[in-house]
């Protein structure tokens, strides 16, 4: 059962416009919502957080909304530069599950072309 | 920030050897890691959770006597897959955090590929 689920395996954006990276969960009780970037053979790493109680928050060129009653996050980039080509990964977590261990989508690839 | 290193970033190895796996937590203690496998193109899984001085907390589906799992230090988590076979042949990734409940301060190492012969 997939908690965390991106559908969208890749995503290809000119450079200069906006990137939009999508996230759906199905366990109401996630209360915080990280995004991480990774590059192949390497570890993710963190991006951007938000937590339930929010529905936005933005770091520089990266927001990340969240909306609640449809179970859905997104992560926008704007505007996107080469160097974000990378494959996202959103992930879940739950302060009442086993000490918010981190519950991870399938990823999305994106590629940002000059 | 925090770094978390991982030995070695690759490893070949004949099918029925065991394969040991070291996370470290360089300028940071870690009183939890995460240990988790990426096949390609696919999610991160959680494998296990360990923290320092207790056994690990497998996932569901998750073979502890195949998948050994110690954090003898606060820097330092180690993972052995015993009697290794093709189909442990994976990316194996770990994570360590600064507390047992804050989730958002988990750091990653850079992973490990092992290649089971």
């Amino acid at each position: 059962d997939q908690q965390v689920k991106q559908n969208s395996p890749s995503l290809s954006v000119q450079e200069g416009r906006i990137s939009i990276l999508n996230c759906d969960y199905t366990n109401s009780m996630f209360d915080y919502f990280l995004w991480y970037k990774k590059y192949p053979a390497e570890g993710p790493t963190f991006l951007i957080s938000i937590s339930s109680i929010k529905d936005k928050n933005e770091d520089g060129r990266f927001t990340v909304f969240l909306n609640k009653s449809a179970k859905h996050l997104s992560l926008h980039i704007v505007p996107s530069q080469p160097g974000d080509s990378a494959v996202y990964f959103c992930a879940a977590a739950s302060i009442y599950n086993q000490g918010g261990k981190l519950i991870f989508g399938q990823g999305t690839e994106l590629s940002v072309k000059p | 920030g925090a770094v978390v290193s991982q030995h070695p970033s690759r490893v070949i190895c004949k099918s029925g050897t065991s394969v040991k796996i070291e996370c470290r937590s360089l300028d940071f203690q870690a009183t939890t890691m995460f240990w988790y496998r990426q096949f390609p193109k696919q999610s991160l899984m959680l494998m296990a959770t360990s923290n320092e001085g207790s056994k690990a907390t497998y996932e569901q589906g998750v073979e502890k006597d195949k998948f050994l799992i110690n954090h003898a230090s606060l820097t330092l988590s180690t993972l052995t897959v015993t009697s290794a076979h093709p189909e442990d042949s994976s990316f194996y990734i770990c994570s360590a955090s600064t507390v047992t409940v804050s989730y958002n301060e988990q750091f990653f190492g850079p992973g490990t590929r092992l290649t089971v012969l």
